[in-house]
């Protein structure tokens, strides 16, 4: 069973443009989040999508957002990079259910010139 | 609000010895608790976690921790370290009736020498 796959792994972005990330669930997983992690902040949770719909949101401006296709792929898009958000995005998905565990994909590490 | 507080950014020990790894929350609620870790260059990989169901959480890889409601912690230990635990460990919190909104700890580094 393919774990959560995000791509792409590693990108690089020039302040002002938008940058498109990508991730697809474990088969048969409805539920995806996305986290931002850096050095100085650590882990914060950007939103969660349960069957195409955005049931939680972190305290993100609105330059973040996302969205989750019918077979619970998701992406997450940030308009107008800014320095700070240079950082790992990481995407978990479950099942979607409470008490349900959370599997991580590897990250796509963003760098903002 | 729920909250967790890991007490140590960098612990290091040697090969063989006990690792403990400490984290205290706050929580309005009977918590859901977390252990995660963080291989470099690697996505985070689920240790352990407490649901009430027993105070002492078994989980992989040898680790275990204890849910101590009058001390407000959730400690992480391990009877003897191997060089491949050498990672950040996370200690996260989930709030009542979420399920993909996780609140992290701020990781501890663990270095293990030979």
């Amino acid at each position: 069973k393919a774990g959560v796959t995000q791509t792409p792994r590693y990108l690089i972005k020039t302040r002002g443009q938008q940058v498109t990330l990508s991730c697809s669930p474990i088969s048969g997983h409805r539920s995806v989040s996305w986290y931002q992690q850096t050095p100085g902040q650590g882990l914060q949770f950007l939103f969660e999508y349960f069957s195409e719909t955005q049931r939680n949101k972190g305290n993100f401006p609105g330059r973040f957002s996302g969205r989750q296709f019918s077979n619970s792929r998701s992406e997450m898009n940030v308009s107008t990079l800014e320095l700070g958000d240079s950082a790992l995005y990481l995407c978990a998905s479950s099942l979607g259910q409470p008490g349900e565990k959370l599997f991580f994909g590897s990250g796509t590490q963003l760098s903002v010139l | 609000a729920q909250s967790v507080t890991q007490l140590d950014s960098h612990v290091s020990v040697s090969e063989g010895t006990p690792v403990l790894l400490r984290c205290n929350y706050s929580s309005s609620y009977s918590p859901s608790l977390f252990w995660y870790v963080q291989h470099p260059n690697k996505g985070l990989q689920l240790l352990l976690k407490y649901t009430s169901a027993a105070t002492l959480v078994k989980g992989i890889n040898g680790f275990e921790a204890e849910f101590k409601k009058s001390e407000t912690s959730f400690h992480l230990t391990k009877p003897s370290a191997h060089m491949s635990d050498a990672a950040e460990y996370f200690c996260v919190v989930r709030p009542p009736q979420s399920q993909g909104n996780l609140i992290f700890g701020k990781g501890t580094k663990l270095s293990v020498k030979p």
